[in-house]
């Protein structure tokens, strides 16, 4: 089983429809869960990052994270044009002497006007 | 200008030859990371700096080497290019104030090893 696992898609969606993109993963030792979006030619971008379980809301984006199911879901509300991108999750851990992040491949949205 | 500045854009070179990967920031960040994307592979961490004088070796740093030449100046180096290098390769930098995690990329270099 891989550590990180995250649907690939393609997405596709009409404008104003809730979006929900998921990643579960294997190592119960992972401190912290991000989101990027990445668009096309250009570098991830945060969006969301946290170090609990439970929800975290930024505007039209709530993370969530289940770490009794070992699963991370992100939630894009009444989502529009522009949030056509590839969303990778990724989680980390820190300890003496180590860093770890690991990335999934990314799902790529298509938000239809 | 860009907070993260990735130099070249694009390259093609040949197979043995020595290519530098440039990054350089603006962001005042002390920790810095490079990481290749491969099509169905996602992001892989090849190395990463938490200062000037911090380098460490990320998951596949075989064929690769890294310089910290100053807080905001971090290259990568193939000594001697294989055409599985090919990849897009992203620098990254992060205040660990505001996480752990990569916080700022650059726009990537798209390197082509024929």
């Amino acid at each position: 089983q891989k550590e990180v696992e995250q649907d690939p898609g393609p997405l596709s969606v009409p404008e104003g429809a809730i979006v929900s993109l998921n990643c579960t993963y294997s190592n119960s030792a992972f401190q912290y869960f991000m989101w990027y979006r990445q668009y096309s030619r250009k570098g991830p971008e945060l969006l969301m990052y946290t170090y609990s379980s439970g929800n975290k809301e930024d505007g039209r984006f709530t993370a969530q994270v289940d770490k009794s199911s070992k699963y991370i879901s992100l939630f894009i509300r009444d989502s529009q044009p522009s949030d056509s991108a590839t969303y990778l999750c990724a989680m980390g851990l820190t300890g003496a002497g180590s860093y770890q992040l690991t990335f999934g491949k990314g799902t790529k949205l298509s938000v239809i006007p | 200008d860009a907070d993260v500045t990735q130099t070249p854009r694009n390259r093609i070179t040949k197979t043995g030859k020595r290519i530098m990967l440039e990054c350089s920031q603006t962001k005042g960040h002390d920790r810095m990371y490079w990481y290749r994307q491969d099509p169905g592979l996602g992001l892989r961490l090849i190395y990463y700096s938490f200062d000037v004088k911090d380098i460490n070796k990320g998951e596949i740093s075989d064929g690769y080497s890294v310089s910290r030449q100053a807080q905001a100046k971090f290259s990568l180096s193939l000594e001697s290019a294989i055409p599985n290098q090919t990849a897009l390769y992203f620098c990254a930098t992060s205040d660990p104030r505001a996480g752990n995690q990569p916080q700022h990329f650059g726009d990537g270099t798209r390197l082509s090893i024929l």
